[in-house]
C-alpha cells in the first residue's frame, strides 16, 4: 500500500497560471518535504515541515510556497510557473530515512 | 559542510556482470547516516539501505551489497549478477545531525541484455 501518495502523476499548466500539487501521508510522520528534481540532476530541498513549523531552503524562490493543513496533507504552490520550473517534483516523509511518493512530474507550456 | 561524490556518471554493463557504484562523502560530523536510493524510470526513490557512521559491516542482500570504508570515506555499492530490472539511476546520500540530506549526482546504470 502507498504511504506516500502524490496527486497527480503529471501536471500540465501554462506558463504564469498557478498550480497545486498534492501530498498526502498515511505514516503519520511529523516532517514533510518537498523536492525539486530536475533531468538528470540530484533532488534538491525546496522546503520542509517539522509539524507546523515550516522551514525554507535559503535558495527557495519566492514563486514556490507551500501549506500544511494537518499531518497527512501537504500542498505546493508555484505562485506563477516559469518553463525552468518543469521538473519532477518529490514529497516525502522521515522517521529513521526518507519515504518519498511517487513525485508529480511538471511540464510548463 | 556536506558533500557527496559519485564520480561515475553512467555506467553500462551486459547482463549477469556485477558492477560496483562508488560514493565518497565529506562531513565533519562523527556522527552521521549514508544511504543509497535507486530510482527507475517512473521517477520514484526507492530505499535501498541506511547505515550508520559506528556501523561499517559490510552488508549482503540478495544481489546487492554495500561496502562502507570509514577510512577512505567510502560507501560502495555492487550489484552481483546484474540484471535488466536493475537499470537505473542510483543515488548516494548523507545525513547529519546538523543539516538535510544531501544527494550525490546520481549514477545512470544501463543493463544490457
Amino acid at each position: 500500500d502507498a504511504m506516500v501518495i502524490q496527486n497527480p502523476r503529471y501536471q500540465v499548466t501554462q506558463f504564469g497560471k498557478p498550480v497545486t500539487l498534492s501530498c498526502s501521508q498515511t505514516l503519520n510522520h511529523n516532517v514533510m518535504y518537498w523536492y525539486q528534481q530536475k533531468s538528470s540532476q540530484a533532488p534538491k530541498l525546496l522546503f520542509h515541515y517539522y509539524d507546523k513549523d515550516f522551514n525554507n531552503e535559503a535558495d527557495t524562490p519566492d514563486n514556490f510556497q507551500s501549506r500544511r493543513p494537518n499531518t497527512s496533507f501537504c500542498f505546493l504552490d508555484i505562485r506563477s510557473p516559469g518553463l525552468g520550473d518543469a521538473a519532477m517534483y518529490l514529497c516525502a516523509t522521515s522517521r529513521d530515512r526518507l519515504y518519498f511518493g511517487a513525485g508529480t512530474r511538471l511540464s510548463v507550456l | 559542510a556536506q558533500k557527496v561524490t559519485q564520480a561515475q556518471t553512467e555506467i553500462s554493463v551486459v547482463e549477469k556482470e556485477d558492477v560496483t557504484l562508488d560514493c565518497v562523502y565529506e562531513t565533519r560530523d562523527t556522527t552521521y547516516y549514508l544511504f543509497w536510493y535507486k530510482q527507475p524510470p517512473s521517477g520514484e526513490l526507492v530505499f535501498l539501505i541506511r547505515r550508520n557512521s559506528f556501523d561499517e559491516q559490510n552488508e549482503i542482500s540478495g544481489r546487492y551489497s554495500w561496502n562502507f570504508q570509514k577510512s577512505t570515506s567510502s560507501f560502495n555499492f555492487t550489484i552481483t549478477a546484474s540484471q535488466v530490472v536493475d537499470s537505473a539511476v542510483y543515488f548516494c546520500a548523507l545525513e547529519t545531525s546538523g543539516s538535510r540530506l544531501t544527494f550525490g549526482e546520481g549514477t545512470q546504470l544501463t543493463v544490457n541484455p
